[in-house]
């Protein structure tokens, strides 16, 4: 199975900064079929991101998506107070589909 | 409003068997697959598998193979996840989602059910 890596666990930012979230395929990611979720504590995930750079609807466009391949990366423009959660990352293009581990933004 | 709706909390014992469903509104129910995701206490996300309400096509991840039953009742618009006997282990919270194909990203999600299993 294609294992997912992100980096860093851990970021710790302040509001107005940029961020750059990475996830890393252990093998290549058929056709970019990789997905960006955020997760609020005691909510279900949402998504943010498909096809590596699509934006779900709703979703603001400081988010977006870049990658190919087996390096993925996820971009806040300009973090708001809402966006710090946990952001994972979600290979569909092997069976099995498999997650990352997470990155937690966190208020600095 | 496209709506998967899971049912309420359980507190179970080891051993003992548990069926936990989730039931789509507001889009037809045969059009999509809907997967289950395990999220256990504090940590990450674990696709489970998958299943076609139209014709109950069913994938499991090989994690969990043999492990949990998923199945669906389309004339409810419903899917389950079954468990025949429950370990500690399984203590997490469970959460369907909606993908249009197999191989899919996940556009709607459950919010959530939560299984404590304790003796």
């Amino acid at each position: 199975e294609i294992v997912l890596t992100q980096s860093p666990a851990t970021l710790s930012l302040s509001p107005g900064e940029r961020v750059t979230l990475s996830c890393g395929a252990s093998q290549r990611v058929s056709s970019n079929y990789l997905a960006w979720y955020q997760q609020k504590p005691g909510l279900a995930p949402r998504l943010l991101i498909y096809d590596a750079s699509s934006r779900a609807a709703g979703v603001p466009d400081r988010f977006s998506g870049s990658g190919s391949g087996t390096d993925f990366t996820l971009t806040i423009s300009r973090l708001e107070p809402e966006d710090f959660a946990v952001y994972y990352c979600h290979q569909y293009g092997i069976s099995p589909i498999t997650f990352g581990q997470g990155t937690r933004l966190e208020i600095k | 409003e496209v709506q998967l709706v899971q049912s309420g909390p359980e507190v179970q014992k080891p051993g003992e068997s548990l069926k936990i469903s989730c039931k789509g509104s507001g889009y037809i129910f045969t059009n999509y697959w809907i997967g289950w995701v395990r999220q256990m206490p504090g940590k990450g996300l674990d696709w489970m598998g998958i299943i076609y309400p139209s014709d109950s096509d069913t994938r499991y991840s090989p994690s969990f193979q043999g492990q949990v039953t998923i199945s669906a009742d389309k004339s409810i618009n419903t899917a389950y996840l079954q468990w025949r006997s429950l370990k500690a282990s399984d203590t997490a919270m469970y959460y369907c989602a909606r993908q249009e194909v197999a191989l899919g990203h996940v556009d709607v999600w459950g919010k959530g059910t939560r299984v404590t299993v304790s003796s």
